[in-house]
């Protein structure tokens, strides 16, 4: 496609669930980041995959979070048993050099 | 201290303004400097890239990088109520991964 595309935009979940949440990369875009924006925030980087390497998951907040890149593609993103303080925005970016590419996010609300 | 600095605003001008918006950083190793500008409810879209020192002009745009006081600047000309968003600067290391480090963005109100 022309950009990153994320899904789904929103969504709501109950305390304690499980999500998923799913990111397409620019088509031939080696690096995909996941970033997490809390209301009146900044970006919180949660995890990078580039190429083949191990991914850097330094930014992951707790053992809840992980994520996955298969293909080299597309990426997803799972929060076991969620919490309220997980209701934030999801943003995943893509890029071949410095210049990191936005989704329009997804929007998830833990009630 | 943060890795990047970044007033959140908001700021407010008339249409027409010369707009200034500035972030600071500590890490010496920095060398790519962006700007993004993310309206409400979307994703921020990358609006212009400066590698080390230097100016770097984009239409009404210019960003303005000085790495002896570790500052970047985004210069607006002619602001437009459309250019009312929440801009965002946003730098990397050279080498290895280019993770961006955030501001956590400065809210820019233009009203006619």
């Amino acid at each position: 496609g022309a950009g990153v595309s994320q899904s789904p935009s929103n969504k709501v979940t109950e305390k304690g669930k499980d999500v998923e949440l799913r990111c397409d990369p620019i088509s031939g875009h080696t690096a995909l980041y996941w970033y997490r924006q809390s209301l009146g925030q900044g970006l919180e980087f949660l995890i990078y995959f580039q190429g083949n390497s191990a991914p850097d998951k330094s930014g992951l907040p707790s053992d809840r979070f992980s994520a996955e890149r298969t293909g080299g593609s597309v990426s997803t993103l799972t929060i076991q048993r969620t919490q309220q303080e997980d209701s934030a925005v999801y943003l995943c970016a893509s890029s071949l050099g410095p210049e990191a590419f936005f989704g329009q996010g997804t929007r998830l609300t833990v009630v | 201290q943060k890795e990047v600095e970044q007033d959140p605003g908001p700021l407010s001008v008339p249409e027409g303004a010369i707009v200034s918006l500035n972030c600071t950083y500590s890490n010496s190793a920095f060398q790519y400097f962006m700007w993004y500008r993310q309206y409400s409810r979307k994703g921020p879209e990358l609006l212009m890239y400066t590698y080390s020192s230097g100016n770097k002009e984009d239409g009404r745009f210019t960003a303005q990088v000085d790495k002896s006081s570790k500052y970047i600047s985004l210069f607006i000309r002619d602001s437009q109520p459309s250019d009312s968003a929440t801009y965002l600067c946003a730098m990397t290391r050279v080498g290895g991964s280019y993770i961006p480090t955030f501001g956590r963005g400065t809210s820019l109100i233009v009203h006619p």
